[in-house]
């Protein structure tokens, strides 16, 4: 089945950097890779994805890159604010003909960002 | 909408009884999935359903794991007998198939305490 890794376990950044988390996966057949952000005490919410058929996609401050070649993806934070403190997951799943597959969720990073 | 609701939101229930969360996903959603979430093992899938038929089982831990789910707008997660190391937040998400690719939809979760 799929493994996902993603790096770092935690990172911690003043405000106004940028901060970059990586995953790498494991099934060459992983086709969808979506980010989520969970903040303390909360649910998991789907921040930004992206499909194999796209190399990068940005949405504000958030940007998501793809690699397939090499299997591994990053997510991409400018100018962070205190507000983005969060864990933050990377998953991956191969979605084919409209089935839709279980998502593999990396162990997560948890981002700290220093007022 | 009202989004996926999981019920309870929080069960401390003493060691060999029985536990069962409730999950109502988005009302048109064909898939629901179940995830188990703890520090150590991060998020891990348990079972998955597409058009309320059981698709992969693979995660669930042991027999005393069961799930079901009766119609569209319903499903149960079981434990029984409980056990300390079931402690974690169990999460129930929801997703329409039709748009592979589309991230998840996560309940607030069930943060469940077996003493």
């Amino acid at each position: 089945g799929e493994n996902v890794e993603q790096h770092p376990s935690t990172l911690s950044v003043q405000e106004g950097d940028s901060a970059v988390i990586k995953c790498t996966y494991s099934d060459s057949a992983s086709n969808y890779f979506p980010w989520y952000k969970q903040e303390l005490g909360k649910r998991p919410q789907l921040i930004i994805d992206i499909r194999s058929n796209v190399g990068e996609k940005k949405d504000q401050r958030i940007a998501v890159t793809l690699n397939k070649t090499a299997k591994h993806f990053s997510l991409h934070i400018t100018e962070t604010q205190p507000e983005d403190s969060a864990v933050y997951f990377c998953a991956a799943s191969r979605n084919s003909g409209g089935s839709n597959y279980k998502l593999t969720f990396g162990k997560g990073t948890l981002l700290t960002v220093n007022p | 909408d009202a989004g996926v609701i999981q019920s309870p939101r929080h069960e401390v229930t003493e060691m060999g009884q029985e536990v069962t969360l409730r999950c109502k996903p988005i009302s048109g959603h064909d898939y629901l999935f179940w995830y188990r979430q703890t520090m150590m093992r991060g998020l891990e899938l348990l079972i998955y359903f597409n058009n309320n038929v059981p698709i992969d089982d693979s995660g669930m831990p042991e027999d005393r794991f069961s799930a079901k789910m009766p119609n569209a707008s319903f499903s149960t997660l079981k434990i029984q007998p409980s056990e300390p190391r079931d402690s974690a937040v169990y999460f129930c998400a929801s997703n329409l198939g039709r748009q592979a690719n589309y991230g998840y939809t996560f309940g607030s979760g069930t943060r469940l305490t077996v003493v």
